[in-house]
């Protein structure tokens, strides 16, 4: 079945690197855009970044811009953040999803399905 | 950026209770936004796409409506399994933002 599994969370001290991966499964990885999304612990869900299906275009959340990188190895079929100069804001649990799409009317609709269970990120000393 | 801005942060309903949560967009979205469930400790489910199309295996008691600015979720009739926090997702140009939640609690 269409699966995302998450891992490489753990705690990590300020100002240090974390890299994540997402091991997608069951649906044709290469032909669909990735989404990061993360929750610290009791707030809201937060967007990160976006890679499209080719790896073409990224996007990511002003929050992140300049110290996190998304990417993808299609032949694996699996995604990745780099988080490099953490803070403890950064701590979360952070989901992997895949975007699918349809046209509806004269624009292309956008949502997350399937999201991964996530991975939990602490920064700390 | 576009901010959502999502009311109310909480409400209590009983079970068979009708249900509206509200977002606003800080400008003109069209139609690009979607709606999502989540319970303690599971990843987010999404329920509506395109502003009020139903997303598959979602019961009818969901559904969606609005454009542009302000958005609207409705439960028609609140079960039991419907106790979650609700999140609203705008996907305009390029950027994608969630509303804050809205915690559906048992009164």
């Amino acid at each position: 079945q269409v699966q995302l599994v998450e891992s490489g969370g753990g705690v990590v001290q300020p100002g240090r690197s974390l890299r994540l991966s997402c091991a997608a499964s069951g649906f044709t990885f290469s032909s669909y855009g990735m989404h990061w999304v993360r929750q610290a612990p009791g707030k809201g869900l937060e967007w990160v970044a976006v890679i499209w299906y080719d790896g073409s275009n990224k996007y990511y959340a002003d929050s992140v811009k300049g110290r996190f990188t998304i990417s993808r190895d299609n032949s694996k079929n699996t995604l990745y953040l780099q988080m490099n100069s953490l803070r403890a804001e950064d701590t979360a649990v952070y989901y992997c999803a895949r975007e699918s799409h349809r046209i509806v009317g004269a624009t292309m609709s956008r949502w997350f399905d399937p999201w991964g269970q996530g991975t939990l990120v602490t920064v700390s000393s | 950026d576009i901010q959502m801005t999502q009311s109310p942060s909480s409400l209590s309903a009983s079970v068979g209770d009708r249900v509206t949560i509200t977002c606003r967009a800080s400008q003109g979205i069209r139609n690009d936004l979607g709606w999502y469930q989540q319970k303690p400790g599971k990843a987010p489910k999404r329920l509506i796409y395109a502003a009020s199309s139903l997303q598959s295996g979602v019961p009818s008691r969901f559904s969606g409506s609005g454009s542009g600015t302000e958005f609207t979720l409705t439960i028609s009739s609140l079960q039991p399994e419907d106790f979650a926090t609700y999140y609203c997702l705008q996907h305009n140009s390029y950027s994608w933002t969630f509303g804050q939640g809205t915690k559906v609690e048992i009164k």
